[in-house]
């Protein structure tokens, strides 16, 4: 079965733009999660998705947002890019409704450059 | 908030050799733990977790974990290292109350393994 399928998996933006990225979970998963991942501050939550519903969100600037569809698919914009906005977005999702009790299966994630 | 400190951010051993990747956290209550590997440019994939019930939890590849609550610890271990294993391992806990579907990850510890 396919897993957790993010687009696109590369993406170069100048700074100022918005950037809209991509998620399809695991067909049956309704819990979709958002990470940032950088060298210099390592995975970070953005936010989690549960049914449409954002239960959960991390401390990111208003600049980042996200949604989520009825069929669980979801995608997140950042807007007015800064350089620092540059990393690999993770999206994750899990077919329990409490995923903090069993883990996620993560994507490929989508490589964000801003220049 | 959770924190979760991994103990070493490069680990080398030989191949054949015994793996001890360290974790610690923090929290209040016994929280819910998982250990992620990720290899280059791929997402995160479970290697484990423990939620309740015994405390030292197998997963797959050969690794396991032991939780140990009075070290607040939940350090990952494998018997005898393939080549195949050099990745980055992160280990990670769920958060605590209404927001536990938000994880919290380690800095990560890059495992090399010579021949």
């Amino acid at each position: 079965k396919a897993g957790v399928t993010q687009t696109p998996r590369y993406l170069i933006k100048t700074r100022g733009q918005q950037v809209t990225l991509s998620c399809s979970p695991i067909s049956g998963h309704r819990s979709v999660s958002w990470y940032q991942q950088t060298p210099g501050q390592g995975l970070q939550f953005l936010f989690e998705y549960f049914s449409e519903t954002q239960r959960n969100k991390g401390n990111f600037p208003g600049r980042f947002s996200g949604r989520q569809f009825s069929n669980s698919r979801s995608e997140m914009n950042v807007s007015t890019l800064e350089l620092g906005d540059s990393a690999l977005y993770l999206c994750a999702s899990s077919l329990q409704g409490q995923p903090g009790s069993y883990g996620y299966t993560f994507g490929s994630g989508t490589r964000l450059t801003v220049v | 908030a959770q924190s979760v400190t991994q103990l070493g951010s490069h680990v080398s051993v030989s191949e054949g050799a015994l793996v001890l990747l360290r974790c610690n956290y923090s929290s209040s209550v016994p929280p819910y733990l998982f250990w992620y590997v990720q290899y280059p440019n791929q997402g995160l994939q479970l290697l484990l977790k423990y939620t309740t019930g015994a405390t030292l939890v197998k997963g797959i590849n050969g690794f396991e974990a032991e939780f140990k609550k009075s070290e607040t610890s939940f350090h990952l271990t494998k018997p005898s290292a393939h080549m195949s294993d050099a990745a980055e391992y992160f280990c990670a806990v769920s958060d605590e109350g209404d927001n536990f579907n938000k994880f919290y990850f380690g800095s990560g510890t890059k495992l090399n393994v010579k021949p």
